[in-house]
């Protein structure tokens, strides 16, 4: 079975700073990896994935995420964040496709002017 | 990107009743979609996958006498909570996969929170 962890439940940061919001993953079989932000109430949407090929991922507004198989860690980064960037982000997992998404309790990005 | 709503935002009802929860991909079909609960400060939870014209499967340890799962049209699934108890108070959500050439994105509704009295 697969299962995922964010370590930290809450990330406060000053503007422009830096931020990683870290995701590691348990499985036996390899798995797609996804984040997901959810902005005060609206649904989840999609930040970006990892289904195979190059292990970095990027966003259009600035997120990346490294696909790291050794430490089964799926870390998300931004070099500089914005107010606007405030959320809860989901780290997510499947096998074999979008379907029966795993996800993790989440992490709350909270960014202080 | 696909819109997928759901109705009610919120809803209050009493021990012993039940509550129906909506869930309508407005601009897609979809075979099949997916219902979620989330407690508190914790994941997600798979409860069951809906598919359209036959039963919903359930995840293990998701009661289906207790969550009734209807997807009987192409754009609307219906979650409905019967003889509900305070331990079924909850955040629950929907997701409808749409598919359009070589991507496929699941795309989430907004959620409804149900407590129960």
């Amino acid at each position: 079975a697969q299962s995922v962890t964010q370590l930290d439940s809450q990330v406060p940061v000053f503007e422009e700073a830096p931020v990683e919001l870290r995701c590691n993953y348990s499985s036996s079989v390899s798995v797609y990896l996804f984040w997901y932000v959810q902005y005060p109430n609206q649904g989840l949407q999609l930040l970006l994935k990892y289904l195979s090929g190059s292990t970095l991922v990027k966003s259009i507004n600035g997120f990346e995420a490294e696909f790291n198989k050794s430490q089964t860690s799926f870390h998300l980064r931004k070099p500089s964040v914005h107010i606007s960037d405030t959320a809860e982000y989901f780290c997510a997992v499947s096998v074999g496709g979008y379907n029966k998404l795993i996800f993790g309790a989440g992490t709350r990005l909270a960014v202080h002017p | 990107g696909a819109v997928v709503s759901q109705h009610p935002s919120r809803v209050i009802c009493k021990s012993g009743t039940s509550v129906k929860i909506e869930c309508r991909s407005l601009d897609f079909q979809a075979t099949t979609m997916f219902w979620y609960r989330q407690f508190p400060k914790q994941s997600l939870m798979l409860m069951a996958t809906s598919n359209e014209g036959s039963k919903a499967t359930y995840e293990q340890g998701v009661e289906k006498d207790k969550f009734l799962i209807n997807h009987a049209s192409l754009t609307l699934s219906t979650l409905t909570v019967t003889s509900a108890h305070p331990e079924d108070s909850s955040f629950y959500i929907c997701s409808a996969p749409q598919t359009s050439g070589d991507n496929n994105e699941q795309f989430f509704g907004p959620g409804t929170r149900l407590t129960v009295l």
